[in-house]
């Protein structure tokens, strides 16, 4: 198994909603990540995760929330969102979190009403 | 601050036509450089990667890209390009942080 899954693949959510996104993977890969990627832009790293703990957070608002529960799952989860929240979502995991090739879902594509 | 720039924002081509993309980045210390691909409609996918030694790697489908220290640059080439390759490419820098940056991206257009 050489990929990562994200569900759901779409995801219509109002401001008051709260939603999880999930990502997994089955390669032993021990570092994880979260990135945003609005439209026509690139994607821009939000959170990572390295065995489990959460080593990085890129000035993130409270309003997302990460979870790793064990090695091959990471969470997402949303709660009072702002329309400009709207975007592709990306997971991706490294074997480990330095120097190592990182491998991308396919994404979650957020809409914020 | 790391920054990586990819100055051709849409490059259109004709199929068998060959293909050059630049990428240039401002890090002074070790690097890993990385092409990704990301095909309409689907996920982003790893083409080629440097990390150490020859600095002309080969990657899949027959793209291949030039690590050029002194010019802080990483270019991608294709001889003969085909419709099917038709995407998004982003070239991306990690560097000795847990951090990956993308450039903005080239949208590559070929016409049959």
């Amino acid at each position: 198994d050489t990929e990562v899954t994200q569900t759901p693949k779409h995801l219509v959510m109002g401001m008051t909603n709260k939603k999880s996104l999930k990502c997994e993977q089955h390669m032993g890969h021990r570092a994880m990540y979260w990135y945003k990627q609005k439209a026509k832009k690139p994607p821009e790293l939000m959170f990572v995760y390295s065995y489990e703990k959460l080593s990085i957070n890129e000035s993130v608002p409270s309003r997302f929330s990460p979870e790793c529960p064990n090695s091959s799952l990471l969470n997402l989860h949303l709660h009072a969102l702002q329309p400009e929240d709207s975007a592709l979502y990306l997971c991706a995991s490294s074997l480990t979190s330095s120097f190592e090739t990182q491998y991308f879902g396919p994404g979650t594509r957020l809409l914020v009403l | 601050a790391q920054s990586v720039s990819q100055h051709n924002h849409h490059v259109i081509l004709s199929e068998a036509a060959s293909l050059e993309l630049g990428c240039n980045y401002s890090y002074g210390g070790t690097v890993n450089l990385f092409w990704y691909v990301q095909y309409p409609g689907q996920h982003l996918q790893l083409l080629l990667k440097y990390f150490s030694g020859d600095p002309l790697v080969k990657g899949i489908k027959g793209f291949e890209a030039e690590f050029i220290k002194s010019k802080f640059s990483f270019n991608l080439r294709k001889p003969s390009v085909q419709w099917s390759d038709t995407a998004e490419y982003f070239c991306a820098v990690r560097t000795g942080a847990n951090n990956l940056f993308f450039g903005t991206g080239t949208r590559l257009t070929v016409i049959p």
